[in-house]
């Protein structure tokens, strides 16, 4: 059973659009959502993260809209970039002997066009 | 800081051949992990650590072995490689969460072929 899901696939967007990827998870004990952002040949990095308690975090021009109710969050890039073209991952986890292990969703291929 | 890195950063092993990836980390994390990336198929947990000495399973642990020696160094061990290995393979870290949330710190990854 996939915890949690992830849509689109890939994205394609252009240059100064929103590009906007879902997530809905299935655990109501997941308590903290982050996002990662990869890019070709390297690793994930920690792009922005969410706790249930607030239904939306911005930092630049990412945003994560959260739904508690819905077990929905998704993650809004406004003004998208070429820069931004890479694989974006979201991710469920909650507290366990200290640390938060993250599940993740199955990626989104975003391509920015110029 | 080096961060976490891993070595090799490809290798092609023919089935039945055994090795080892190597992952350390110099952040003084006590978490660490092991994840592989399959097209389509996300981010999958392999194994992890809570510190020196403990390790547990992951979603898909069958084929590999851990061991955490130190705070430092977590190898991942494949026995017996099969096709179905082959994947790129992360190793991340991560120290205690404060403020009800942690990042996880990826290294570069080793693509693994297994003929």
């Amino acid at each position: 059973q996939q915890q949690v899901k992830q849509s689109p696939q890939s994205l394609i967007v252009q240059k100064g659009g929103i590009s906007i990827i879902n997530c809905a998870y299935e655990n109501t004990a997941f308590d903290y959502f982050p996002w990662y952002q990869q890019f070709p040949g390297k690793g994930p990095a920690l792009l922005i993260a969410i706790r249930p308690d607030v239904s939306e975090k911005k930092e630049g021009r990412f945003t994560i809209s959260f739904n508690k109710s819905a077990k929905q969050f998704s993650l809004h890039i406004m003004d998208s970039q070429p820069g931004d073209s890479a694989t974006y991952f979201c991710a469920a986890s909650m507290e366990s002997g200290g640390s938060y292990i993250p599940t993740f969703g199955r990626g989104t291929s975003l391509i920015v066009h110029p | 800081n080096a961060g976490v890195t891993q070595t090799p950063k490809f290798q092609v092993l023919k089935t039945g051949q055994s090795m080892t990836l190597q992952c350390a980390q110099d952040m003084n994390h006590e978490y660490m992990s092991w994840y592989r990336q399959d097209p389509g198929m996300g981010l999958r947990l392999i194994h992890y650590s809570v510190g020196a000495g403990i390790t547990d399973q992951g979603e898909v642990p069958n084929g590999y072995n851990v061991s955490r020696s130190t705070t430092e160094d977590f190898p991942l061990r494949l026995l017996s490689a099969a096709p179905s290995q082959t994947s790129v393979y992360f190793c991340a870290s991560s120290s205690r969460a404060v403020a009800g949330g942690n990042e996880q710190f990826f290294g570069p990854g080793t693509r693994l072929t297994v003929l």
